[in-house]
């Protein structure tokens, strides 16, 4: 059974940092593409990050390219989030996702539960 | 602002067909495969069709998805209470080179 387990959320003071993890199990976790999307409170989805299997292909949301970095480490069959510079409106829950095949463009057949970032004073 | 066009609501009574509509351009959902998301409240999003038209398992086929030039539509037959919730279509856009998300359609079962 595949699962995606996302810790490391939290509050944080506006130009904070946080790195958010990613915990997968119940797959071949280096031979799939793998996504951060977000969602504000009360708001629509929002696609943050991709990565191929093998970090060959990274790919950011322009609005947020240069704060936040994503990248994996398949020994351990984990995906990180590294967010810097943090702002009130970073507020979401930012969910893990998994691609259907190794290709970044492929749809997201499998999401975590989410973790919630609070950023506020 | 979102890239991809969804009407904000929509509604429909039991056992009623709706559809939803999802626009785009050239650079996203013209060239590329559409993806459908369901959103039930206080959940996740799990994938209801992919690649335009493709239902995963175990999703029923009361759900249908198609697609026409630069726009795309999900179609929801038989409609049921456990319907109600929150529609995403989304698409790779090779401009932006990123993943594009329409601004969500949250489907009111009357």
């Amino acid at each position: 059974e595949v699962q995606l387990v996302e810790s490391g959320g939290g509050l944080v003071k506006p130009g904070g940092s946080l790195r958010l993890s990613c915990a997968a199990s119940g797959f071949t976790f280096s031979a799939y593409s793998m996504n951060w999307v977000r969602q504000a409170p009360g708001k629509g989805l929002e696609w943050v990050s991709s990565i191929s299997g093998y970090s060959s292909y990274i790919y950011h949301a322009d609005s947020l390219r240069g704060r936040f970095s994503i990248s994996r480490d398949n020994a351990k069959n984990s995906l990180f989030l590294q967010m810097n510079s943090l702002r009130a409106e970073d507020t979401a829950v930012y969910y893990c996702t998994k691609s259907g095949g190794a290709n970044p463009l492929a749809p997201q057949d499998y999401w975590g539960q989410g973790t919630l970032v609070t950023v506020s004073s | 602002q979102s890239v991809l066009t969804q009407p904000p609501s929509a509604s429909g009574t039991p056992g009623q067909r709706v559809t939803i509509s999802c626009s785009g351009s050239s650079s996203n959902i013209g060239g590329n495969a559409v993806n459908w998301y369901q959103q039930l409240p206080g959940t996740a999003p799990r994938v209801l069709i992919y690649s335009d038209s493709r239902r995963p398992s175990g999703v029923p086929g009361r759900f249908s998805g198609s697609k026409s030039g630069t726009s795309a539509s999900l179609a929801i037959s038989g409609l049921q209470s456990e319907d109600e919730a929150d529609y995403y279509c989304e698409a790779w856009d090779d401009s932006l080179n990123g993943r594009v998300f329409g601004g969500g359609t949250t489907l009111i079962v009357l």
